[in-house]
């Protein structure tokens, strides 16, 4: 399958600063990606969707101000949790996909723990 | 409104044993489904996918699943578990294929030595 690249896979920030998560599809043009965020011993659950060069569409409940998605070329999409709080730890995790009729593969996610 | 449910929250199996992880799914139209796996810490490994076809779908490790579209099953099986498959186990259903997934609680897999 195809190769979508997360980074950083693991990262600590203090309490009211910033973090840009990166999601890469390195080996295919992604016209969407896919963020989904992962409580601990919980489920997926998807938080936006993001085309390239549009806004991103968030599900119901998630801040968009808070979570800020940038689509900005085929091959790059990054989420940036601004002003962290602790509530904000979590695993993150992208999926990318070449288009509506074809297959989304999943990064290997970002484990965000905010002190 | 699609959903998945895995009634299973945790099994506990020994190594050798057969697995069968339940996975029931509501939704509109033809689903695509997906069996993911997660170890501890770790992204998500793709163990097997439907689109259509034949409803035995074998996939990575050993994994088969089963489509049953009159139970709106996908039931994932392995004839002997090893101890290295101990992890979660994620069922999803794709809305279209590439675009976003709605999964299931997740099962968690103990084996026993």
């Amino acid at each position: 399958g195809a190769v979508v690249s997360q980074h950083p896979s693991r990262v600590i920030c203090k309490s009211g600063t910033s973090v840009k998560i990166e999601c890469r599809s390195l080996d295919f043009q992604a016209t969407t990606m896919f963020w989904y965020r992962q409580f601990p011993k919980k489920s997926l659950m998807l938080m936006a969707t993001s085309n390239e060069g549009s806004k991103a569409t968030y599900e119901q409940g998630v801040e968009k101000d808070k979570f800020l998605i940038n689509h900005a070329s085929l091959t790059l999409s990054t989420l940036t949790v601004t002003s962290a709080h602790p509530e904000d730890s979590s695993f993150y995790i992208c999926s990318a996909s070449g288009g509506p009729d074809t297959e989304a593969f999943f990064g290997q996610g970002t484990r965000l723990t905010v002190v | 409104a699609q959903s998945v449910t895995q009634p299973d929250i945790h099994i506990t199996v020994s190594e050798g044993a057969s697995l069968e992880l339940r996975c029931n799914y509501s939704y509109g139209a033809t689903p695509y489904l997906f069996w993911y796996v997660q170890s501890p810490g770790q992204g998500l490994q793709l163990l097997l996918k439907y689109f259509s076809g034949d409803t035995l779908v074998q996939g990575i490790k050993g994994f088969e699943a089963e489509f049953k579209r009159s139970q709106s099953s996908f039931n994932l099986r392995k004839p002997s578990v090893h101890w290295s498959d101990a992890a979660e186990y994620f069922c999803a259903v794709g809305v279209y294929y590439g675009q976003n997934f709605v999964f299931g609680p997740g099962t968690r897999l103990s084996v026993l030595p």
